[in-house]
């Protein structure tokens, strides 16, 4: 079955070190985002990508890195530039290119990775 | 920049009819989508408001005003299954991806 996986689902992290979440999607989609999750905060957009090889920011990129060497793969990295980084991570995908406006209202979320910094 | 506006809490009855409301307020405006989340789970899809009107997908409709800058999502005979997180969302400026609002958390009781 076509969909998106994340790992790992739990991850605690001490203080100053970097964790890098993994998100792989076999949906043949071309556009992937990453969202964190925080209580009574809704869905905040970190980084998202339409193409291999290019990523935009999105409003809350400070601490956070990704790559995209891959249509299928999208890590993120959380920094230890990142003051505040327990929280839920959602990984998602869209059909962009094929139907630019559409496609792109249509995500498909993979089951979150969730960080603790202990 | 984008902002979207809905409440916080809806509580209802099991069989009942629940309206959430979203307004919002974006530098360019591509439509209205909703999304569902149950407790530790995944967002997913509800449906897309493109054009004004109602759109009905089963129990679920959705609802879009431009003129009003406002939509909703209509649940009608709400099972407890339906108790979840609601959320509005809408493209940014350049189209490429979605702001979500901060959801609103309908508790459906027996």
């Amino acid at each position: 079955d076509g969909g998106i996986t994340q790992s790992p689902k739990y991850l605690f992290r001490k203080e100053g070190q970097n964790v890098t979440l993994s998100c792989e999607q076999n949906l043949n989609h071309d556009a992937m985002y990453w969202y964190r999750q925080d209580p009574g905060q809704g869905l905040r957009l970190i980084y998202y990508s339409q193409i291999v090889n290019d990523f935009q920011k999105g409003d809350i990129a400070e601490g956070y890195s990704v790559s995209r060497e891959k249509k299928e793969s999208f890590p993120l990295t959380v920094t230890s530039a990142q003051k505040n980084p327990t929280a839920f991570y959602l990984c998602a995908s869209s059909p962009y290119r094929a139907a630019p406006i559409e496609g792109a209202n249509v995500l498909t979320f993979g089951a979150g990775s969730r960080l603790t910094v202990l | 920049g984008q902002s979207l506006e809905q409440p916080s809490e809806v509580t209802a009855v099991e069989g009942a009819i629940v309206q959430i409301n979203c307004t919002y307020q974006t530098s360019g405006f591509y439509g209205l989508s909703w999304y569902q989340q149950h407790d530790g789970g995944a967002p997913t899809f509800l449906s897309y408001n493109a054009l004004d009107g109602l759109e009905e997908t089963g129990r679920f409709s959705s609802f879009l005003s431009r003129s009003d800058s406002y939509g909703y999502l209509l649940l009608q005979e709400l099972q407890m299954k339906d108790s979840a997180s609601y959320f509005c969302a809408a493209l940014n400026q350049a189209g490429t991806a979605l702001i979500f609002g901060k959801g609103t958390t309908l508790s459906v009781s027996s």
